[in-house]
């Protein structure tokens, strides 16, 4: 089955800065990578997700890179605001005839004023 | 609109007993799905449901139990509760199959075994 890492765990940014957010995955098949955003006490948010034949997409102040070749995709989030704190789950589709997702382990942002 | 509602949202039981968590979506979404979510794991599939009386395991289902008699509902039940099942359980639907559909979660249902 698919197997997904997501980097660093924890992350904190001064309110402006830009914050990354990495992830790999293991099942080459994999053609579907979202993202979600999940504030204290609820449940997570789709915020942006990318198809594997695009290399990035961007929404305002989110965009989202993949590179197929190395298996990883990336979060961006630029000009950083304190409600962009909260955790961040990656995810990618697994191949089999499941076909749902895989979520990494989420990373913290805390962005400080 | 409602959305997807779970309950209970808090509930501490003990070992051993039978616990039933429920899930309420007003969408009709066609798929259904509970996750599990504990520090350094993500959240990881328990069940998911394509439709009505169609259920499938995810990656930890030992210790679960599903039904779905009808669309709207989705419970999830710990038949022997153990304190390994400790954990936040997410109820969440999609209109149709994770491929490429949004995956709208509910708020969460924290679950507490001593």
């Amino acid at each position: 089955g698919e197997n997904v890492e997501q980097h660093p765990s924890t992350l904190s940014v001064q309110e402006g800065d830009s914050a990354v957010i990495k992830c790999t995955y293991s099942d080459s098949a994999s053609n579907y990578f979202p993202w979600y955003k999940q504030e204290l006490g609820k449940g997570p948010q789709l915020i942006i997700d990318i198809r594997s034949n695009v290399g990035e997409k961007k929404d305002q102040r989110i965009a989202v890179t993949l590179n197929k070749t190395a298996k990883h995709f990336s979060l961006h989030i630029t000009e950083t605001q304190p409600e962009d704190s909260a955790v961040y789950f990656c995810a990618a589709i697994s191949s089999g005839s499941a076909r749902q997702l895989t979520f990494g382990s989420g990373t913290q942002l805390t962005v400080l004023p | 609109d409602a959305g997807i509602t779970q309950s209970p949202r808090y509930k501490i039981t003990e070992t051993g007993r039978q616990v039933t968590l429920m899930c309420h979506q007003t969408w009709s979404h066609s798929y259904m799905f509970w996750y599990r979510q504990d520090l350094g794991h993500g959240l990881r599939l328990i069940y998911y449901s394509a439709a009505a009386d169609i259920t499938d395991k995810g990656e930890v289902p030992d210790g679960y139990v599903v039904s779905r008699s009808k669309t709207e509902n989705f419970p999830l039940t710990l038949e022997s509760a153990t304190r390994s099942q400790t954990s936040v359980y997410f109820c969440a639907s999609s209109p149709r199959d994770s491929a490429g559909n949004t995956i709208y979660f509910g708020e969460g249902s924290w679950l507490t075994v001593v």
